[in-house]
């Protein structure tokens, strides 16, 4: 059993649609990531969260909003999206930033279809 | 510009045979390594970490080595389960700096009974 737990597993919508995606670990980490994975493709990150502040956006469209209410949750807000942003999208999270190295730990993702 | 590749697309074993996963990497920053189990419809798993000041880290059955002046990791699995049949993601990271890393493309590995 996987310790972040992503929600939905599965999401259809529209391109005019606005949906989130939401994120949630009790391991007391305090960096959060998100990522997006298309088929037979390495997850490509998206944005880093880091004691609840954007750390990292990797240029990503503005038509993906992330955002951290806290510590244990990660959302990721989209509106507007195009097909070819149909892919897994996974949610990670470490211990912190800086120093030693922590390994991230993932989700199972939300497999997210565009219509 | 792929800084972490794994150029094998596929690998398959024999249970009880060694597995060996190869990775190559690009950029000297690089000063941490991660290894990535996935199975269909799951996320990726944590399997083993090497930091650069390392050439070997060991894991029950999965031990991970290290050359630096090749650039060149690789994972062996001893002895190989059919369990362990997944695809297997390269990663690598900086240390002290940002938090982003950069995966490999993955090598599917399938062990037969």
């Amino acid at each position: 059993d996987t310790e972040v737990t992503q929600t939905p597993k599965h999401l259809v919508m529209g391109m005019t649609n606005k949906k989130s995606l939401k994120c949630e670990q009790h391991m007391g980490h305090r960096a959060m990531y998100w990522y997006k994975q298309k088929a037979k493709k390495p997850p490509e990150l998206m944005f880093v969260y880091s004691y609840e502040k954007l750390s990292i956006n990797e240029s990503v469209p503005s038509r993906f909003s992330p955002e951290c209410p806290n510590s244990s949750l990660l959302n990721l807000h989209l509106h507007a999206l195009q097909p070819e942003d149909s892919a897994l999208y996974l949610c990670a999270s470490s211990a912190g930033t800086g120093g030693r190295y922590q390994p991230q730990h993932f989700g199972d993702g939300t497999r997210l279809s565009i219509l | 510009d792929q800084q972490v590749k794994q150029n094998s697309p596929s690998l398959s074993v024999q249970e009880g045979r060694i597995s060996i996963l190869n990775c190559d990497y690009t950029n000297s920053m690089f000063d941490y390594f991660l290894w990535y189990k996935k199975y269909p419809a799951e996320g990726p798993t944590f399997l083993i970490s090497i930091s650069s000041i390392k050439d070997k880290n060991e894991d029950g059955r999965f031990t991970v080595f290290l050359n630096k002046s090749a650039k060149h990791l690789s994972l062996h699995i001893v002895p190989s389960q059919p369990g362990d049949s997944a695809v297997y993601f390269c990663a690598a990271g900086v240390r002290g700096g940002s938090e982003k890393l950069v995966f490999g493309k993955g090598t599917k590995l399938t062990v037969n009974p």
